[in-house]
This record gives C-alpha cells, sequence and structure tokens, in this order.
C-alpha cells in the first residue's frame, strides 16, 4: 500500500519569496516519488521526479525537492516565487507491485499556490 | 514535442447514457492509464493497460467500465449507465515502460458532468 499526504491545502506567498510545498509519503515498495504542477485547463506536468540515484533532485521552472528517507518526506521548493508560479501542485509516490506491472501513481490531495505581486 | 491529447475537453451526459472518452497518447508509449478526480477529491487511478489488456484496475473500476484500444492510436475509455457520482475529470496519461525512469505524461483531461 502507499499513500501521500500533503500538509497544505493552500499556499500563499509574495513574488520573490521562497516557496516551501510539503510532502509526506508512505509506501510498502520501493518508491518513485514526483512532483506535478496543474496549471487552470491544463493536464498534470511533471517538475520533477525522485528515483533513488540522488536525495535533491532539480526540476524544472527553478524548483527541486529532497528526498529525506527518516522523515518520509519530499517537500518542494523554489528560492524565488514567480508569478506563473501560481498553480496546484501534487505530490505522488509510485510503485510497483511486482516485476513488470504497470506503475499506479498515488496522488495526493494538492496544494493551491498563490503568488502575491 | 510529443503529447497526450484527450477529446471531448467537456462531456455533458444524463444519467444511464453511455459515453466514450478518448484519447491519444504519445505514440511510442507501450502502456495506458485512466485517472479521474472528483471535484475537490484526489486524482485517483482507475486503470492500466499494456499489450491489449487490462495491467491494473482500481476497485472503482467496475463492470461498468471498460477500455480499449481500438486501433493504432486511439485509447478509449468507456462507461456503460453512467451515475451522477461519475462527474468527474478524467485524465489519461501514458509511458514507455514502467522503470522507475518512466514518467506518465498527462493529457488535458476531459470534464464529464452527469445530469
Amino acid at each position: 500500500a502507499q499513500s501521500v499526504t500533503q500538509l497544505d491545502s493552500h499556499v500563499s506567498v509574495s513574488e520573490g519569496t521562497p516557496v516551501l510545498l510539503r510532502c509526506n509519503y508512505s509506501s510498502s515498495y520501493s518508491p518513485s516519488l514526483f512532483w506535478y504542477v496543474q496549471h487552470p485547463n491544463k493536464g498534470l506536468q511533471l517538475l520533477l521526479k525522485y528515483t533513488s540515484a540522488a536525495t535533491l533532485v532539480k526540476g524544472i521552472n527553478g524548483f527541486e525537492a529532497e528526498f529525506k528517507k527518516s522523515e518520509t518526506s519530499f517537500h518542494l521548493t523554489k528560492p524565488s516565487a514567480h508569478m506563473s508560479d501560481a498553480a496546484e501542485y501534487f505530490c505522488v509516490v509510485s510503485g510497483v507491485r511486482s516485476s513488470g506491472s504497470a506503475r499506479q501513481l498515488t496522488f495526493g490531495s494538492g496544494t493551491q499556490l498563490t503568488v502575491l505581486p | 514535442e510529443p503529447e497526450v491529447t484527450q477529446t471531448p475537453s467537456h462531456q455533458v451526459t444524463q444519467m444511464g447514457q453511455e459515453v466514450i472518452l478518448r484519447c491519444v497518447p504519445i505514440s511510442n508509449h507501450l502502456y495506458f492509464y485512466w485517472y479521474r478526480q472528483i471535484l475537490g477529491q484526489k486524482v485517483e487511478f482507475l486503470v492500466s493497460f499494456y499489450n491489449n489488456e487490462i495491467s491494473e484496475k482500481s476497485e472503482i473500476f467496475d463492470d461498468q467500465f471498460s477500455v480499449e484500444r481500438p486501433d493504432g492510436s486511439n485509447f478509449t475509455l468507456k462507461i456503460r449507465s453512467t451515475k451522477l457520482e461519475d462527474s468527474a475529470m478524467y485524465f489519461c496519461a501514458s509511458s514507455e515502460g514502467t522503470s522507475e525512469y518512466n514518467e506518465q505524461f498527462f493529457g488535458p483531461g476531459t470534464r464529464l458532468t452527469v445530469l
């Protein structure tokens, strides 16, 4: 079984200030972790992914996330928010039950990021 | 850049009617998925599909649902007799493989409204 908890349903920051979106996960399998972003009327776009290669993962648009196994966390950060970052962000865990079976993504409930001018 | 496309963007139907949601996955991808998001709730996995058969399905994916790849490009989700609670955004996704390095690419979604 696997699950994801996004600790904040809404986060509001001023443009130019840091962003922190929090995520905790649990998984019975060897997990892969992702952050997806959804802009209004758009599909889900992958920001970054953790696949056991490195614990600090850099993604698109200046975002990064750090995998902390001891804390079962995968928080998303960005040093300086831009107006275009306003969107909904989903933390996602993925695992396979058996070799070769298709991966099933389990989504968090989402965090709506508002960027104030 | 290749992308997953979905049609229609919005579908309105009467309860009890059949609907077919269409998706065109990325052309060299082999694995296909449907997810749904009821308004205000999490995105939920419905089904995965590989080699012309269902690979995995969730408890949500009951006998009212079916998937098909009728030709080399389309991947469809059929709901046989829609219920009010089927109203949701339905996302199609595809991936090249199932390793931890294979990203699932999502389409923009179809908003299904059942009246």
